[in-house]
This record gives structure tokens, sequence and C-alpha cells, in this order.
């Protein structure tokens, strides 16, 4: 079963534009991971934030951690082209600490017009 | 360095035949997990190998079968295949290691599109 959902289901923007997406999830987590996979094919590993920490960045990538909320979100700033794709959200359970099992959410489609 | 490498790429079998999909992983890593990723929808988890021994398991029937070879490299079996089994499957390593060397960014391979008919 899917742990949580990304929303919105797909997002369409102009490039240049940022991008946000949110996950949730239901059980208590060690760390949440955001993949992107292009047409349907391996997933890309984007950044992982742990449960102790609320924000984190990477290059044009924001993520934030709200713990009590059991939510997530993925900014991507000044969207390319390029990262037209699917982007999901993995969580590592807590209960499950050092098996590095991953649930993941049903995704966002994000599409960027040229 | 090489990623982690799945064949075949596309695979077509009928209805109650047997696959054999494999994986080779990350090099340095010492974990495979295999998920299954039905069209429109996210990955689900299969199961784990670590030291050749299925470590965690989710909601896959028996039919689901898989091996860890002792250069890390893992097979995904799926007997008496239904129409359900087709998918995207995805293996992923990681590496686990002792001494606090645990990673728990996972590395897919391109996966292979398993077509059911």
């Amino acid at each position: 079963s899917q742990q949580g959902e990304e929303d919105p289901q797909a997002l369409s923007i102009q490039e240049g534009e940022n991008a946000t997406m949110n996950c949730s999830y239901k059980t208590s987590i060690n760390n949440l991971q955001w993949y992107r996979q292009n047409s349907g094919r391996g997933l890309v590993h984007l950044i992982l934030i742990r449960s102790n920490e609320r924000e984190k960045h990477s290059g044009r990538l924001r993520v934030t951690l709200d713990t009590s909320k059991k939510s997530s979100s993925l900014l991507i700033t000044a969207s390319r082209a390029a990262d037209t794709a699917s982007y999901f959200c993995a969580t590592e359970d807590i209960s499950n600490f050092g098996n590095e099992k991953l649930t993941f959410g049903t995704g966002t489609r994000l599409t960027i017009i040229p | 360095d090489a990623g982690v490498t799945q064949s075949p790429t596309h695979l077509i079998k009928t209805r109650g035949q047997q696959v054999t999909l494999r994986c080779s992983p990350k090099s340095g890593h010492d974990t495979v997990s295999w998920y299954q990723q039905a069209l429109g929808q996210g990955p689900q988890f299969i199961f784990q190998y670590y030291e050749e021994e299925e470590r965690q398991r989710g909601n896959f029937p028996d039919r689901f079968s898989g091996h860890q070879f002792p250069n890390y490299s893992s097979e995904l079996n799926v007997n008496a295949l239904l129409l359900g089994d087709s998918a995207l499957y995805l293996c992923a390593s990681s590496l686990f290691g002792l001494s606090g060397t645990h990673q728990y960014e996972q590395y897919f391979g391109p996966g292979t599109r398993l077509t059911v008919t």
C-alpha cells in the first residue's frame, strides 16, 4: 500500500517559475526522501531529510519536513524544461530503522512549459 | 563507476509462465531491494536482500521470490504470471555496511518493463 499522497497529482507551470509539491504520510519516520522519474524509467534520488531536520537545500531544491503534520514539501526554483518528470516522496518508517525499506507516495506529474 | 544495471529492459510473457529479472548493484553496495511500479502508481516494495538473505518483505505473494549472490547481484523470480503482474520492476541498491557506513540513499536501476499477455 502507498504510505501517503502527493499533492497536486499534476502541475503545469511556465519555465522559470517555481514549482511546489506536497507529500503527506501516515506513520512515524526516520527520514523522507524525494525522487524524480523521467518517462517511467528509473528513479533518481534528489534529497533526503531526516526526521530531526526541518529544512534542507540542494541546488535549486528546497525540502521542508513537518513531522507534527506528517507532511513534506519540495520546492523547485527557477524551473527548467528538463525538470519535467514525475516526483515521488518516499519514507523510511521508524519501525524499519536500518532496513531502508521505502514506502512511496502516489507522485506528482510536473510539466514545465517552455 | 557503474550504477545499478538491470536486465532485460523489456520482457513479454504469457499468463502462467515464469520470469527471472536480474540486477547488478552499484559498485560498493551490499543491499538490493526490489520494487514493483504499476502504471501511474508509485513503486511498491517487494523484498530486500542483504548478505544473501531476504531481510524484509512487502505484501507480495509467494509467487515472488528472489536471490542474492555472493557478488551482491540479485534475481527476482515470478512464477505463474498473472495479467496484474504487468509493471515496471525496479531494483535499488544501497550500502548497509557496518561501523557507521550505513547510507540511506537508494540508487535505482532503469527498470525492467514486464508485460504479461
